[in-house]
């Protein structure tokens, strides 16, 4: 159980274009979802905090018109980056959570910008 | 500031030996534990959680917590050299809703 899902797993675009990114829990509704990004040897970093129905919670320093967030149901949310340069450049991982706070990962999208 | 801090490793042990990681953290609220073990180029995964003070044990992973020193551990027995990876702690506190705070992770290297 508890499977999350996201697609694609690479992708790579070039600058200036737009990229979405899909999250689902396959097998449990998430009343919350998590959008993370990690560079080469460093730790995760939380970009926002998404609930079903709700507008996205940014951290700080994570500019939202750049990173759009949508949580549309329950087994859903997307991450589109908006005009894409290559600093944005990562791993954008998702993780999932119901009841309480155990969050399940997604494998994560490898995005190249050219 | 919320904190939890591991040492980054590597952290090097034999084939078949106990590996043992720690993690503090400074928040005397927090109120939920996990541990993640992430490959390299993979993405995390739950290994453990523990909510109350003592011992939880599942297959070859033992997870410890003492709330009153603020530390919790993850002790690997028997350790094989498909453990080798990035084992990362994190913390839940009920005021941050469902986030979590992570460690910045300890490698784990377990030679043949």
């Amino acid at each position: 159980g508890a499977v999350v899902s996201q697609h694609p797993s690479r992708v790579i675009c070039k600058s200036g274009t737009s990229v979405k990114i899909e999250c689902r829990s396959l097998d449990f509704q998430a009343t919350t979802m998590f959008w993370y990004r990690q560079f080469p040897k460093k730790s995760l970093m939380l970009m926002a905090t998404s609930n079903e129905g709700s507008k996205a919670t940014y951290e700080q320093g994570v500019e939202k018109d750049k990173f759009l967030i949508n949580h549309a149901s329950l087994t859903l949310s997307t991450l589109t980056v908006t005009s894409a340069h290559p600093e944005d450049s990562s791993f954008y991982i998702c993780s999932a959570s119901s009841s309480g706070n155990t969050q399940y990962f997604g494998p994560g999208t490898r995005l190249t910008v050219l | 500031q919320k904190e939890v801090e591991q040492n980054s490793g590597p952290l090097s042990v034999p084939e078949g030996a106990i590996a043992s990681l720690n993690c503090t953290y400074s928040d005397r609220g927090s109120q939920s534990f996990f541990w993640y073990r992430q490959y390299s180029g993979k993405s995390p995964e739950l290994i453990m959680s523990i909510y109350s003070n003592g011992d939880k044990e599942d297959g070859r992973f033992t997870a410890q917590l003492n709330k009153a020193s603020q530390y919790v551990s993850l002790l690997i027995r028997d350790s094989q050299p498909s453990d080798s990876a990035t084992y990362l702690c994190a913390v839940g506190l009920m005021e941050y809703g469902n986030k979590l705070v992570f460690g910045a992770g300890t490698i784990l290297r377990v030679k043949s």
